[in-house]
């Protein structure tokens, strides 16, 4: 078991590029979480899965993002046509029940949109 | 409205002084839960404490220790005689039972222990 893995870690792009993060949860976690995390502030919730299952969405996510988890195991987030608004640490979170069990979190990805 | 509140931005003590870090949540929820995170500069959320809304009782672990009183709905946090390797970002998080699919955190506190 080696935590919660997040690829890349650092990712800068153009403003109007696309962009796909990777998480890869602990393998016995049937839940999945991304949280997007701004300078200065604590983590905001985008969505989580159960196993494959996309459950929940924040308002956060716009149409220009879009995640999936096929097969249950490992989750991407891409977002299209990224703007500077999107700069943010986006963090991946693994766990067995919801959030009132606590989860694990990974190192994040941070995004850097010029 | 913020669920989470945690009003010190940043806090500087020198090594072996002691400090509290203060949590104030809001929820109409009468089952919820109440998390403690440390975030070093690395930018893992490393887990440090799950209190449930049912079980007031002070806990310590180590040179950690945590007071959790309903009545003032608060969830502080205190080190013991600090460490350079405690400077990090600490945040509280609560989660209801209700809509348990996420965390709202507070805005973190940063903290810095001086040598």
């Amino acid at each position: 078991d080696t935590g919660v893995s997040q690829d890349p870690r650092h990712k800068i792009t153009k403003r109007g590029q696309n962009v796909t993060f990777r998480c890869d949860p602990i393998s016995e976690h049937n839940r999945l979480y991304w949280y997007r995390q701004t300078l200065g502030q604590g983590p905001e919730f985008l969505t989580y899965f159960q196993n494959e299952a996309q459950l929940e969405k924040s308002r956060l996510l716009s149409d220009r993002f879009s995640a999936e988890r096929p097969k249950g195991s490992f989750s991407t987030l891409e977002i299209q046509r990224t703007e500077q608004g999107d700069s943010a640490m986006y963090l991946c979170a693994s766990g067995y029940g919801g959030a009132n069990y606590g989860y694990t979190f990974g190192s994040g990805t941070r995004l850097t949109v010029v | 409205a913020q669920k989470v509140t945690q009003a010190q931005t940043e806090i500087s003590v020198v090594e072996k002084e002691d400090v509290t870090l203060d949590c104030v949540y809001e929820t109409r929820d009468t089952t919820y839960y109440l998390f403690w995170y440390k975030q070093p500069p690395s930018g893992e959320l490393v887990f440090l404490i799950r209190r449930n809304s049912f079980d007031e009782q002070n806990e310590i672990s180590g040179r950690y220790s945590w007071n959790f009183q309903k009545s003032t709905s608060s969830f502080n946090f205190t080190i013991t005689a600090s460490q350079v390797v405690d400077s990090a970002v600490y945040f509280c998080a609560l989660s209801e039972a209700e809509t348990g699919n996420q965390f709202y955190f507070g805005t973190g506190t940063s903290l810095t222990v001086i040598p």
